[in-house]
């Protein structure tokens, strides 16, 4: 069965900080998005990724955050300058079914 | 986007049938019906979507009645490695790029 990777599965960094997370979608799948759950909240919806752009956004994805495909292979989420509040477990999703393991994000 | 209702827990044991059901009054005509499962600290997992009546994969079945206000998710036989969250979700039929609205799901504990 095709599988969705993300790197790192382990983040910390300090409020403020810039960080990447990546993820390797199924090579010939279409959408592409990014999804956020905090500890014990449910999964939250951030951003799809169509034709190498934002096809929609939620309230949550504000300028702090961005994504690219730059490789054709790679689809990254940036977090410009992290806060405590983003601390949370992030999954890329390749199509809706696909869901990759998640990296977790502790921001100190 | 139709909102569901789930129980937020359910327990049962091991070798028993499992039903699950969502309600979700205000589904649209073109809504699918789709149930995602998910175990701690890990990416949900589709399981099994329907339109109507009644589906089945090598994992779960989904009866849906005609009036698709309500899906049942039936988890045959259960096992420990079956305890997780469940959730159901209406909206899209997949791969359309459309994005999943998660409620709180239902938490599924089976006992030995």
């Amino acid at each position: 069965e095709p599988e969705v990777t993300q790197t790192p599965s382990h983040q910390v960094t300090q409020m403020g900080q810039e960080v990447i997370l990546r993820c390797v979608p199924i090579s010939n799948h279409l959408y592409f998005y990014w999804y956020r759950q905090i500890l014990g909240q449910k999964v939250e919806f951030l951003v799809s990724f169509y034709n190498n752009e934002i096809s929609e956004k939620s309230e949550i994805f504000d300028d702090q955050f961005s994504v690219e495909r730059p490789d054709g292979s790679n689809f990254t989420l940036k977090i410009r300058s992290t806060k405590l509040e983003d601390s949370a477990m992030y999954f890329c999703a390749s199509s809706d079914q696909f869901f990759g393991p998640g990296t977790r994000l502790t921001v100190l | 986007l139709a909102k569901t209702t789930q129980p937020i827990s359910m327990d049962s044991y091991e070798g028993q049938e499992v039903n699950i059901t969502c309600s979700h009054n205000n589904i649209a005509t073109n809504d699918y019906i789709t149930w995602y499962q998910q175990f701690p600290s890990q990416g949900p997992r589709f399981i099994i979507q329907g339109y109507k009546t009644k589906v089945t994969n090598e994992v779960a079945s989904l009866f849906i009645p005609a009036d698709r206000k309500s899906s049942t998710l039936s988890l045959p036989r259960v096992s420990l490695s079956d305890t997780a969250v469940y959730y159901c979700l209406v909206g899209e039929r997949m791969n359309q790029g459309g994005k999943l609205i998660f409620g709180q799901g239902t938490e599924l504990s089976v006992k030995p």
